[in-house]
């Protein structure tokens, strides 16, 4: 059974743009939620979606924004980057219902220059 | 905030058992207690769970206090993969949402020849 797919694993942006990754969840999974982790603030939760709607949604700007398809599939996008925004973007799914494991993907890094 | 207070750092020699423990003092009734490793670059990896009994699996054992209040990860034979940082978090298992996962800045685990 393959696990949470990212895409893509690197990339390098500059400031002032925009950027979207991607994942796709394991198979079955509903729930797709986003963590940004940075060497100063650690893992932190962005958002969670469950069938095309988000349900949770962590302290970050406007900035950042997800979307859930259909199939699962998610993608976050972060506009107007910032040096700041520099950080291993994760993906972490699970099936959805209370005190499901949640299991996550490789990541995708990115950096803002 | 995270609700749980882990060592900064530990060593463990291979072959071992390496014993990284977790307070968790404030934990509620209906919390779990999950641990996830990371290896350097790679997504946060699940370990094990609990909630008041010990468990074990492929992986590690867990071993939850009476009160609750404090756990122990066991790494029965810890190899040099073992090395990585490993979270504790507490996790609310009811209600309609799966719940975010709140990390803390975790145990780094050094395992030497």
């Amino acid at each position: 059974k393959a696990g949470v797919t990212q895409t893509p694993r690197y990339l390098i942006k500059t400031r002032g743009q925009q950027v979207t990754l991607s994942c796709s969840p394991i198979s079955g999974h509903r729930s797709v939620s986003w963590y940004q982790q940075t060497p100063g603030q650690g893992l932190q939760f962005l958002f969670e979606y469950f069938s095309e709607t988000q349900r949770n949604k962590g302290n970050f700007p406007g900035r950042f924004s997800g979307r859930q398809f259909s199939n699962s599939r998610s993608e976050m996008n972060v506009s107007t980057l910032e040096l700041g925004d520099s950080a291993l973007y994760l993906c972490a799914s699970s099936l959805g219902h209370s005190g499901n494991t949640i299991y996550f993907g490789e990541g995708s890094w990115l950096t803002v220059v | 905030d995270a609700k749980t207070t882990q060592p900064t750092s530990m060593d463990c020699a291979e072959g071992r058992a390496a014993n990284l423990p977790c307070n968790h003092s404030t934990i509620s009734g209906n919390e779990y207690v999950y641990w996830y490793r990371q290896i350097h670059s790679q997504g946060p990896q699940y370990i094990i769970h609990g909630l008041k009994n010990n468990e074990t699996n492929e992986m590690a054992s867990l071993i939850i206090t009476e009160d609750r209040k404090s756990s122990t990860l066991i790494l029965p034979h810890a190899t040099l993969r073992d090395t990585a940082v490993y979270y504790c978090i507490v996790r609310v298992r009811n209600g309609g949402s799966q719940g975010n996962l709140i990390f803390g800045k975790g145990t780094k685990l050094s395992v030497k020849p």
